[in-house]
């Protein structure tokens, strides 16, 4: 079955700090690999994306993140936090297209200044 | 880039009555838009799979009828809550992924039933 799993609900990280996301992956096909941050009341912005190639993938406002096929994950990192990072981060596996979108649960970045 | 643009942000209705929600491909043609709701604290959940020019295609347990979907254009699909009660008061988002790309999402509509 197709899934994606964010093993954390929440994290706290000190401004300046390093972090990285976590998030593994169950996609019987080559996955399509995302990561979307989602700011209070708003909707879903596209930090990055991993269709092939190049396994470390960078992403916008400093994101980046690493497909590991034999560990099915996609781990989104970010070497120093802002305070302006603070919110809900959504990773997803599927087809491209998004009629086969899978979404995990989220994980919910708070910073301390 | 891609930008999917939602409308309204946010809409208050009073029980009973029906919301329209529009989501357009500002710089690209979609045959295939995407709608989800989103629950506070909950990751979104897909309701339906708008289709140009055809019936929308709906996930299970979602009722066709209250969620009303038309798809008219390459660049248009609107959502419709129809006699709207409060428990369907909830996030509701569409995305579209241009050819061969990423989805990308609208901005979101709140909706508030009363």
């Amino acid at each position: 079955a197709q899934s994606v799993t964010q093993p954390d609900i929440h994290i706290t990280v000190s401004e300046g700090a390093s972090l990285e996301l976590r998030c593994n992956y169950s996609y019987g096909a080559t996955p399509y690999l995302f990561w979307y941050v989602q700011s209070p009341g708003q909707g879903l912005q596209l930090l990055l994306k991993y269709f092939s190639g190049d396994t470390l993938v960078q992403g916008i406002k400093g994101f980046e993140a690493e497909f590991k096929r034999s560990q099915s994950s996609f781990n989104l990192r970010k070497p120093s936090v802002h305070w302006s990072d603070a919110a809900e981060y959504f990773c997803a596996v599927g087809a491209s297209t998004g009629n086969q979108f899978y979404f995990g649960t989220g994980t919910s970045l708070t910073v301390i200044p | 880039g891609a930008v999917v643009s939602q409308h309204p942000s946010w809409v208050i209705c009073k029980s009973g009555t029906s919301v329209k929600i529009e989501c357009r491909s500002l710089d690209f043609q979609a045959t295939t838009m995407f709608w989800y709701r989103q629950f506070p604290k909950q990751s979104l959940m897909l309701m339906a799979t708008s289709n140009e020019g055809s019936k929308a295609t709906y996930e299970q347990g979602v009722e066709k009828d209250k969620f009303l979907i038309n798809h008219a254009s390459l660049t248009l699909s609107t959502l419709t809550v129809t006699s709207a009660h409060p428990e369907d008061s909830s996030f509701y988002i569409c995305s579209a992924a241009p050819q061969g790309g990423a989805l990308h999402f609208g901005n979101g509509t709140r909706l508030t039933v009363t």
